[in-house]
């Protein structure tokens, strides 16, 4: 079955300490997504990529980085310059391209990141 | 700053009636409008969308409105049912080129009593 696939789904690091989180997609999308989730604030967006070697920084960029080396993967690391690193980590994949426009993002379940 | 809004929290509705979840945003240069359902622990789930050359889209027991002069859009349920409880984000995008980016609303938690 197609799908966005996120690892670990619980995760606890100490501070100071990076952490990658994995998200891999078998859906032939072209970008992908990383979201955050805190209580009473939504998803805020992190990074995002449209192609292979290229991504952009979103609202909430600092702190955190990716790569995009192939097109079904795009992992997120956590660093340790993220002042406030536990919450929800949210994968979304979608195809994009040209005037084609679904608006459609497929989620991942999820990573939850704890800093103890 | 917030350019999407959803006021309210939570909502509580009994089962068989009429879930509205409500909807505001500040940027009119948004084309293009979601709603995604999302339980604990899960990530969300596509529910339904509408353009902004339009102001009604229906799907089963999913309706949206969108009001453009008021820079608000609503979701409508009916029936709702116990299976419905879950939280739901609206979100916003603005169509620049090839970039699909979506900005969500902070969420609405319905509870659906039975």
């Amino acid at each position: 079955d197609g799908g966005i696939t996120q690892s670990p789904k619980y995760l606890f690091r100490k501070e100071g300490q990076n952490v990658t989180l994995s998200c891999e997609q078998n859906l032939n999308h072209d970008a992908m997504y990383w979201y955050r989730q805190d209580p009473g604030q939504g998803l805020r967006l992190i990074y995002y990529s449209q192609i292979v070697n290229d991504f952009q920084k979103g609202d909430i960029a600092e702190g955190y980085s990716v790569s995009r080396e192939k097109k079904e993967s795009f992992p997120l690391t956590v660093t340790s310059a993220q002042k406030n690193p536990t919450a929800f980590y949210l994968c979304a994949s979608t195809l994009q391209g040209g005037t084609r426009r679904t608006g459609e993002l497929f989620f991942g379940e999820g990573s939850r990141l704890t800093v103890l | 700053d917030q350019q999407v809004k959803q006021n309210s929290p939570s909502l509580s509705v009994q089962e068989g009636r009429i879930s509205i979840l409500n909807c505001d945003y500040t940027n009119s240069m948004f084309d293009y409008f979601l709603w995604y359902k999302k339980y604990p622990a899960e990530g969300p789930t596509f529910l339904i969308s509408i353009s902004s050359i339009k102001d009604k889209n229906e799907d089963g027991r999913f309706t949206v409105f969108l009001n453009k002069s008021a820079k608000h859009l609503s979701l409508h349920i009916v029936p709702s049912q116990p299976g419905d409880s879950a939280v739901y984000f609206c979100a916003a995008s603005l169509y620049g080129g090839a970039t699909n980016k979506l900005i969500f609303g902070t969420g609405t938690l319905l509870a659906v009593q039975p």
